[in-house]
């Protein structure tokens, strides 16, 4: 079975601009959380999206957003990049929401995406 | 609030042991994990632990959770040099049912 995927693997941008990262979770899972890796704050939840809706967020601005399609894939946006958005961005999936995913049917994660805002 | 601690760097020789410790705050975490991650890659779950167990064994790992103390670790036997890489422990506690982790140790191996 393949893993996540995700998509680009790289990026740069300029600061004031927006970016799209996206997200195809393991086959079947309808999951999709994703966090934000910085060497300073470490890994942060941003949000999490189940059927289409988002179950959960982080403590993140609104700058934040995303959403999922009805095949699961999911999509997170930036807009009006600052430099601290900086980070390695990482997609995670589950079979069940978050709090149900426990055990072996944890969230599995994607290679992420790095992100470099200049 | 939710916190989990690691110590950020551990160093061994190819052949000993490496054991990595965590405590965490969340006394109703039910499942504690280890993910590890390599240069370039996400995380990848090495392996898990309900809180209702104290020890576990798979191969070369073996986890022991202290839940009075809050203490969990990561014995990794005949380590490799394979197994350099950072190792994130987390918990499940989150207000919103995501995961907390730590902010990962790194391990490395010389030969």
């Amino acid at each position: 079975k393949a893993g996540v995927t995700q998509t680009p693997r790289y990026l740069i941008k300029t600061r004031g601009q927006q970016v799209t990262l996206s997200c195809s979770p393991i086959s079947g899972h309808r999951s999709v959380s994703w966090y934000q890796q910085t060497p300073g704050q470490g890994l942060q939840f941003l949000f999490e999206y189940f059927s289409e809706t988002q179950r959960n967020k982080g403590n993140f601005p609104g700058r934040f957003s995303g959403r999922q399609f009805s095949n699961s894939r999911s999509e997170m946006n930036v807009s009006t990049l600052e430099l601290g958005d900086s980070a390695l961005y990482l997609c995670a999936s589950s079979l069940q929401p978050s709090g149900r995913a426990v055990g072996t049917d944890t969230q599995y994660f994607g290679p992420g995406t790095r992100l470099t805002v200049l | 609030g939710e916190d989990v601690e690691q110590s950020l760097f551990l160093s061994v020789r190819e052949g000993d042991s490496s054991v990595i410790n965590c405590t965490y705050t969340d006394s109703s975490s039910t499942y504690l994990y280890w993910y590890k991650q390599e240069p370039g890659a996400g995380l990848q779950l090495l392996t898990y632990i309900f809180s209702n167990m104290d020890m576990k064994q798979d191969q070369r790992l073996t986890v022991l959770l202290n839940k009075k103390d809050k203490h969990l670790s990561l014995r990794i036997a005949d380590t490799q040099t394979g197994d350099s890489a950072i190792y994130f422990c987390a918990e499940n506690g989150g207000s919103q049912g995501n995961l907390i982790f730590g902010k990962g140790t790194k391990l490395s191996v010389k030969p």
